[in-house]
């Protein structure tokens, strides 16, 4: 049973380029949530979504992140027109839809950006 | 949000000893916890969890104890091993799904 999957591990830009960061959930789990890590601190929520809905984005910047879960395939976190502020990493985490262990979130390896 | 955060950035203990992880929560209406651990280069990894109508919680070398009138949350991991050497967060539910995380804990382990 493979875990939450992100690709790329690394993913490198230059200011001003768009970078997309790809997560697939674990099998049978329907919740997603992004996170944001800056070296030497925590996670930061950014977004929780379920399958084509946003659930909570209250920890989005306003402006160029967006993200996305559609029906078929991964959920897409994207950042346009990045700057060296974005350079972090980037954890997705799923859960399942129902019951107890829904409150558990089961993390990825994470996208690491670096922003040149 | 409200603050989650950790008394010890730093954790330097003997290979073998107990070690011991606070963490501080100002949410009083928070009513599940959960202890990450992150090694480098990885994501966290889900260690154990409480709710709020516990006192204390145990699991395999790790127990993990909930003070809600002080608001004080610890983890305590029994005879601390070399692999036991990572990052470890609090993570403190606010409502539904949503987490707030501390700023974390490194645990060095000595062998």
């Amino acid at each position: 049973n493979a875990g939450v999957m992100q690709n790329p591990r690394h993913l490198v830009r230059r200011r001003g380029q768009e970078a997309r960061l790809r997560c697939s959930p674990m099998k049978g789990h329907s919740h997603v949530y992004w996170y944001r890590q800056l070296p030497e601190e925590g996670l930061k929520f950014m977004v929780y979504l379920q399958k084509e809905n946003i659930i909570d984005e209250s920890g989005m910047p306003k402006e160029r992140f967006s993200a996305e879960f559609p029906k078929e395939g991964p959920s897409i976190l994207r950042i346009q027109q990045v700057v060296r502020g974005d350079s972090a990493a980037y954890f997705c985490a799923s859960s399942p839809s129902s019951g107890l262990a829904a409150w558990e979130q089961f993390f990825g390896p994470g996208t690491r950006l670096t922003v040149l | 949000g409200e603050s989650v955060g950790l008394h010890l950035p730093t954790l330097s203990v003997q290979e073998g000893d107990n070690s011991i992880i606070n963490c501080a929560y100002s949410n009083s209406a928070s009513d599940y916890f959960i202890w990450y651990k992150q090694e480098s280069g990885k994501g966290p990894q889900f260690i154990i969890d409480i709710r709020s109508n516990m006192d204390k919680r145990q699991g395999q070398r790790v127990t993990v104890l909930l003070n809600k009138t002080v608001k004080h949350l610890s983890l305590q991991i029994a005879a601390t091993q070399p692999g036991d050497s990572a990052v470890y967060f609090c993570a403190e539910n606010e409502y539904f799904n949503k987490f707030y995380f501390g700023s974390g804990t490194k645990l060095n382990v000595k062998p």
